[in-house]
């Protein structure tokens, strides 16, 4: 059984901080991981994902995430966080040819 | 065009009532889903269509419907809405299916059953 888990409900940091997102997955075989945001009163929309290679994925915006195989994660960062960053960010994994399973979300709040 | 749209944006239902939502996309997807969303909990996935062909999660089965008269249009239908479908609904279609296709998202209907 696949699983994902986005231990932080609430993260808050200062615009212009940098600022790290958690996810940790368990699935042992071949999968696609995802990060999606939501911005208050819209529709999920995908950021970035990862299936092979660099374990280092660009998505816009300036976030990236890294893949690891070791610690089951699927972390993503971003460098100077601004205020429109404000969102629930929702991690995703999925086998191939599988549906997603989501994480919870972690509620990205940026403080002025 | 990358919208999803959802109708009603808001729903009040009254418990024993009948529910029907509505999607649309013109993205020409081949798959629509529809997740279930409660506060501080995972989007949970309902069922979906594959151009024609409804697929439904086992433990969902017999509480929703759906219905999709072509490619652009996916409803989502409850019989008889309890207190515990009160919650946030989400349409999304992607090209393909698979966890690998990118899924596009609708702004989600509020649903309040009482």
């Amino acid at each position: 059984t696949q699983t994902v888990s986005q231990s932080d409900a609430h993260v808050t940091v200062f615009e212009g901080d940098s600022v790290e997102l958690r996810c940790n997955y368990s699935y042992g075989g071949s999968i696609y991981l995802s990060w999606y945001i939501q911005h208050h009163g819209r529709g999920l929309q995908f950021l970035l994902k990862y299936y092979s290679g660099n374990p280092v994925v660009q998505g816009v915006n300036g976030f990236e995430a890294e893949f690891s195989k070791s610690d089951s994660s699927f972390h993503l960062r971003k460098a100077s966080v601004h205020w429109s960053d404000s969102a629930v960010y929702f991690c995703a994994v999925s086998a191939v040819n599988y549906q997603l399973i989501w994480g919870s979300g972690t509620k990205l709040i940026i403080k002025p | 065009d990358t919208t999803v749209k959802q109708n009603p944006r808001y729903k009040l239902a009254r418990v024993g009532k009948p529910v029907n939502l509505i999607c649309s996309q013109t993205m020409n997807h081949d798959t629509m889903y529809w997740y279930q969303k409660k506060p501080n909990q995972a989007p949970k996935l309902l069922l979906f269509y594959y151009d024609k062909i409804l697929n439904r999660e086992a433990d969902t089965f017999e509480k929703f419907q759906s219905s999709r008269p072509n490619n652009s249009f996916c409803s989502l239908y409850i019989g008889s809405a309890g207190l515990e479908y009160s919650a946030m609904y989400l349409c999304a279609s992607s090209r393909d299916l698979g966890g690998y296709a990118e899924q596009f998202f609708g702004p989600g209907t509020r649903l309040t059953v009482l």
